[in-house]
């Protein structure tokens, strides 16, 4: 399978704790976006990376949330201190690199089936 | 700024066609489509960029009127499959903004037999 993967799939957690989540995009994909999605909702845009740089985050991300990429391959969003507000399916998404010529065209975003996190 | 979506939710029998609809306060510089079934991602159908374009993918389309304020999703003579959350979702404002998409209220479509 060579879509975008994501693990763990699901994780319960005690409020307080620390989750780390971690997504592979698809691998010549250069572009990386987390999302968050919770019931009934349409995913909220989390962070953005080019490569390894970190290129926009939400102002949703408190400072408990961290996100890297440290290779420009798979990344990781961490929450520190969680939240029962934190529950909610956590998205990852790639896409390819923007061609020559595109300008900032937009490209489809290829999602992968997410982490679904219960606080407790 | 969240796009608006409407119906918020529609019942098909097979074979009838739906309209979803789109809206923006401002200016749009792309807009995307995007289908989510329940407990699943959600999956691309397509992306509109220029004023005036319209866009088709098997039996659904879709249009971006020319203000680039609105944009509608067509489906015709529906299947089964076609049920799911319908997502809008907004590309960057300017060029040069970066590629996140800022997704919409949705319209949740149920195609009954």
């Amino acid at each position: 399978d060579t879509g975008v993967s994501q693990d763990p799939r699901h994780k319960i957690t005690k409020r307080g704790q620390n989750v780390t989540f971690r997504c592979d995009p698809i691998s010549e994909h250069n572009r990386l976006y987390w999302y968050r999605q919770t019931l009934g909702q349409g995913p909220e845009f989390l962070t953005y990376f080019q490569n390894e740089a970190q290129l926009e985050k939400s102002r949703l991300l408190s400072d408990r949330f961290s996100a890297e990429r440290p290779k420009g391959s798979f990344s990781t969003l961490e929450i520190q201190r969680t939240e029962q507000g934190d529950s909610a399916m956590y998205l990852c998404a790639s896409s390819p690199p923007l061609l020559a010529g595109d300008g900032m065209v937009g490209n489809e975003q290829f999602f992968g089936p997410g982490t679904r996190l219960t606080v407790l | 700024q969240q796009p608006v979506q409407s119906p918020q939710a529609v019942i098909l029998r097979e074979g009838e066609d739906a309209v979803i609809n789109c809206s923006s306060s401002k200016a749009l510089y792309s807009v995307h489509w995007y289908r989510q079934k329940h407990g699943e991602a959600p999956v691309f159908l397509m992306i509109l960029l220029k004023g005036g374009e319209q866009k088709g993918h098997d039996k659904i389309s879709a249009s971006f009127n020319e203000k680039k304020q609105q944009s509608s999703l067509y489906l015709t003579a529906s299947q089964l499959s076609y049920s799911g959350t319908y997502f809008c979702g907004t590309g960057p404002t300017l060029p040069g903004g970066y590629q996140k998409v800022t997704f919409g209220t949705g319209t949740k479509l149920q195609v009954i037999p």
